[in-house]
């Protein structure tokens, strides 16, 4: 099936250690991302890479780096985890449509990965 | 900076029946797009309908319409002849142009009832 996949589904962990997520698309979209949805339901842009090329990093603490070894990939690790980490994590893909020219396009998300730090 | 607001934290609406879902936004820019995204208890970001903000028609698609109005900076939804399967979170986000950004409002929880 053609889609954004993430791993893991869930995360439960421990404050303080570190943990990675990792999204993969087979869209062959040039754009990934990740977005965090607080426990509000309220969805921010963290990240963004273009064919691996960093393009968008928000107000993010520097414990959060995205690494992607290829465009297909956009893996998130967060070191020494807080509770308030705690939230979903959607990894999403687009790209450029002629149509719509650069932005516009719709993104594709991945079913989330809710982390859960005690 | 840009700003979307949904006014509707919760909304329902019987089966059949029609429901509209407000959005508005601020922004200074005068190219965007606006999107619709609905999140059902799957928790799937699910995309709806998009609206070029140069496009004075209003989007369509099957049962989900746009009021879009430019000047009001106004985005509302309508969902015609809901079904069951409509139930979930409904967002609004917009997008400039030549930007990957999409900033979403806070949600409107959609209860379709039979």
């Amino acid at each position: 099936d053609t889609a954004v996949s993430q791993t893991p589904k869930y995360l439960v962990t421990q404050m303080g250690n570190d943990k990675s997520i990792k999204c993969e698309q087979n869209l062959g979209h040039d754009t990934m991302y990740w977005y965090k949805q607080d426990s509000k339901k309220f969805l921010k842009i963290m990240f963004s890479y273009n064919n691996k090329e960093l393009i968008i990093n928000e107000t993010v603490p520097n414990r959060f780096s995205p690494k992607s070894p290829d465009k297909a990939h956009l893996n998130l690790h967060i070191n020494s985890l807080e509770l308030g980490d705690s939230a979903v994590y959607f990894c999403a893909s687009s790209r450029e449509d002629e149509r719509w020219g650069t932005g516009g396009s719709p993104l594709h998300f991945g079913n989330g990965t809710r982390l859960t730090v005690t | 900076a840009q700003t979307v607001t949904q006014s509707q934290p919760e909304m329902s609406v019987q089966e059949a029946e029609t429901v509209t879902l407000s959005c508005t936004y601020d922004t200074s820019e005068n190219n965007y797009y606006l999107f619709w995204y609905k999140q059902p208890p799957s928790r799937q970001m699910i995309l709806v309908i998009r609206q070029e903000a140069y496009k004075q028609q209003n989007a369509t698609e099957n049962r989900f319409s746009v009021n879009f109005q430019k000047a009001a900076k106004s985005f509302s939804l309508k969902i015609s002849d809901s079904q069951l399967g409509d139930t979930a979170m409904y967002f609004c986000a917009f997008m400039t142009y030549n930007t990957d950004k999409l900033i979403f409002g806070t949600g409107t929880r959609l209860q379709v009832f039979p």
